[in-house]
């Protein structure tokens, strides 16, 4: 089976900085994403990373360590609308995505 | 671009009677478009895959015969939900495969369904 953790709920104030963290144990692997999804609503895509290190786009950045099986999203200057669930997700040999639980993050203002 | 559809975009149905719901890739062709479903405040579960032309390949734990999926095209794709019952309530979304990233899936809204 497919193993992908990461923590259920995280809050930070607004302008802050939150890192989310995701460790997978998976029977293949073609690369991690991170999907935001509001209540009700379909994901949206913000990162893939195939390669090791740090792929910034914006107030987001994502990281990869696929010899240590973790990742990270880095979300900066946290702003109301990033209240969200934000989901890790692994790409596997037969292109299937096995997603993690998904983290509520919390933006207070 | 990559634009994928779904409807409808809420149901609510009576227990027993079966449900019909669509996925469209509107401006690519998708090679590969799959189902899922997710219970509140959980994450998503893989239902299906359906490949156009050929038969669905079920997840584990999933009833062929109740979750009917065809994908008589290469841009629709349709999950039938047969003699629903009150458990089967939750949102199903549909993802395609076969835009200009090969890695890469695109996803639907989403279907509210509630049976009652």
């Amino acid at each position: 089976g497919q193993n992908i953790d990461q923590p259920t709920e995280m809050t930070a104030t607004e302008g802050a900085i939150v890192q989310i963290n995701c460790t997978y144990q998976t029977s293949g692997f073609n690369g991690l994403f991170w999907y935001q999804q509001h209540a009700g609503e379909a994901p949206t895509f913000l990162s893939y990373n195939v390669l090791d290190g740090l792929e910034e786009k914006g107030r987001f950045s994502s990281f990869l360590s696929r010899s240590k099986g973790y990742s990270y999203l880095l979300l900066k200057e946290l702003q109301m609308k990033d209240s969200a669930s934000y989901l890790c997700a692994v790409l596997l040999d037969d292109y299937k995505l096995s997603f993690g639980a998904g983290t509520t993050v919390t933006v207070r203002a | 671009g990559a634009v994928v559809s779904q409807h409808p975009s809420r149901v609510i149905c009576k227990s027993g009677t079966s449900v019909k719901i669509e996925c469209r890739s509107l401006d690519f062709q998708a090679t590969t478009m799959f189902w899922y479903r997710q219970f509140p405040k959980q994450s998503l579960m893989l239902m299906a895959t359906s490949n156009e032309g050929s038969k669905a390949t079920y997840e584990q734990g999933v009833e062929k015969d109740k979750f009917l999926i065809n994908h008589a095209s290469l841009t629709l794709s349709t999950l039938t939900v047969t003699s629903a019952h009150p458990e089967d309530s939750s949102f199903y979304i549909c993802s395609a495969r076969g835009g200009q990233d090969y890695y890469e899936q695109y996803f639907g809204p989403g279907t509210r369904l509630t049976v009652t």
